[in-house]
């Protein structure tokens, strides 16, 4: 079966440590996104990459970084600097990011938990 | 400008009845306007998209209404039942960004039985 795939489903860190987010797709989709979700708040674009060896800020990147090495696989790091980094993060998908109409597909997310 | 603004932010519906949500957007470059339905822990899936040269699209018991002129799209679920409780995000973009999507804040709907 196509799709995306994150892990873990629960991260509980410590406040000060960093974290990596798993995000792997086998929909051979060029384009790949990382969102934060907080109730009420719907979904904020941390990242996005449009091919590999390529990423860009999206609206709120202060305290993650992302690496896109391998076209399949786009992890997120949650770094000590995020000074508030409970959520639900999502990863998505799609064939690119310019020049067509283009669904995103998201993964089943990751909720991290601070201590 | 690139905002996405959608109410309500909750909203109940006895089964059977018609769910309404509304989603305001300023910028008149945005060309294409999809829905997205997420249950509860588990990530947003497509549920119908509309491009403005249409004013309306309907995909069984799901409507999306564009009103270009007022910047306006809703969308409508007819007969609403309980299996359609779950949060709505509307959402927007241009062609030039097809995969970069600006979202609302979301719809928490819940469909008494």
């Amino acid at each position: 079966d196509g799709g995306i795939t994150q892990s873990p489903k629960y991260l509980f860190r410590k406040e000060g440590q960093n974290v990596t987010l798993s995000c792997e797709q086998n929909l051979n989709h060029d384009a790949m996104y990382w969102y934060r979700q907080d109730p009420g708040q719907g979904l904020r674009l941390i990242y996005y990459s449009q091919i590999v060896n390529d990423f860009q800020k999206g609206d709120i990147a202060e305290g993650y970084s992302v690496s896109r090495e391998k076209k399949e696989s786009f992890p997120l790091t949650v770094t000590s600097a995020q000074k508030n980094p409970t959520a639900f993060y999502l990863c998505a998908s799609s064939i690119r990011t310019s020049g067509s109409y283009n669904e995103q597909f998201f993964g089943p997310g990751t909720r991290l938990t601070v201590l | 400008q690139q905002q996405v603004k959608q109410s309500p932010q909750s909203l109940i519906v006895q089964k059977g009845g018609i769910s309404i949500i509304n989603c305001a957007y300023e910028n008149t470059a945005f060309d294409y306007f999809p829905w997205y339905q997420q249950f509860p822990g588990k990530g947003p899936a497509l549920l119908i998209a509309i491009r403005p040269d249409v004013s309306e699209k309907k995909e069984g018991r799901f409507t999306i209404s564009f009103n270009k002129s007022a910047k306006q799209f809703s969308l409508h679920i007819m007969d609403s039942q309980p299996g359609d409780s779950a949060t709505y995000f509307c959402a927007a973009s241009t062609y030039n960004q097809g995969g970069k999507l600006i979202f609302g804040q979301g719809t928490e709907l819940s469909v008494k039985p």
